[in-house]
């Protein structure tokens, strides 16, 4: 079935170094959606992306979806120990009316 | 405030028991989800329901079973068939449409002992 691959599945990352993930579908994406879990606690939603080449910010948080609408980045500029804990990219189009969840990638941050 | 209260946050079952796990939302959505996550792992979808009294087998259905009497409600059971129960089980609701993400619940983490 459809899927979303996340890379990496882990990063670990000095306080202050920049972080970054990938999501990537072998089909073209109508949206793409980003959550962030903390260790222990539930995914909550970030945002939503629908533009082909559409870039977003959040404080230090840099969504991009690619101009092919295939692929979507989360950059974080200037890691810090809050920003520890899963981010999954995820498709809520193509599994029809279930949104589609990326394995996630697990950021490890050392102060 | 609205949001979604899944109960309890932490359950342990006897082998061969069967244990409802509860999911409650106060924010109108039509849609809602169960989910299991294995440590380490992503979201895999047990559940979905789109309406009431209407709900959809996800990827790993085997061994589970929901109900959906109530717009408000979408309890899920765990049963003696799933053979490998113990996770953290996530609830969650969205509108209808693509536009939105989900709202997850707090989950439960459910041992068998």
């Amino acid at each position: 079935g459809q899927q979303v691959m996340q890379i990496p599945q882990y990063q670990h990352v000095q306080e202050g170094e920049d972080f970054t993930t990938y999501c990537n579908s072998s089909t073209t994406l109508s949206n793409i959606q980003w959550y962030k879990q903390r260790p222990g606690g539930h995914p909550v939603f970030l945002i939503q992306l629908v533009k082909s080449g559409e870039v977003k910010k959040q404080k230090r948080l840099t969504f991009q979806f690619g101009e092919a609408k295939k692929n979507s980045s989360l950059h974080i500029t200037a890691t810090q120990t809050t920003d520890v804990g899963t981010y999954f990219c995820a498709d809520p189009n193509t599994g029809g009316f279930k949104t589609i969840f990326g394995a996630g990638t697990r950021l490890f941050v050392k102060a | 405030d609205g949001g979604i209260t899944q109960s309890p946050k932490y359950l342990f079952r006897k082998e061969g028991q069967n244990v409802t796990l509860s999911c409650e939302q106060n924010l109108n959505h039509d849609a809602m989800y169960w989910y299991r996550q294995d440590p380490g792992q992503g979201l895999r979808l047990i559940y979905y329901s789109q309406i009431v009294n209407d709900f959809q087998k996800g990827d790993i259905a085997e061994g589970y079973s929901v109900s959906r009497e109530k717009k408000e409600s979408f309890p899920l059971t765990v049963t003696s068939a799933q053979k490998n129960p113990t996770a953290f089980y996530l609830c969650a609701s969205g509108r209808t449409g693509t536009n939105y993400g989900y709202t997850f619940g707090s989950g439960t983490r459910l041992t068998v002992v």
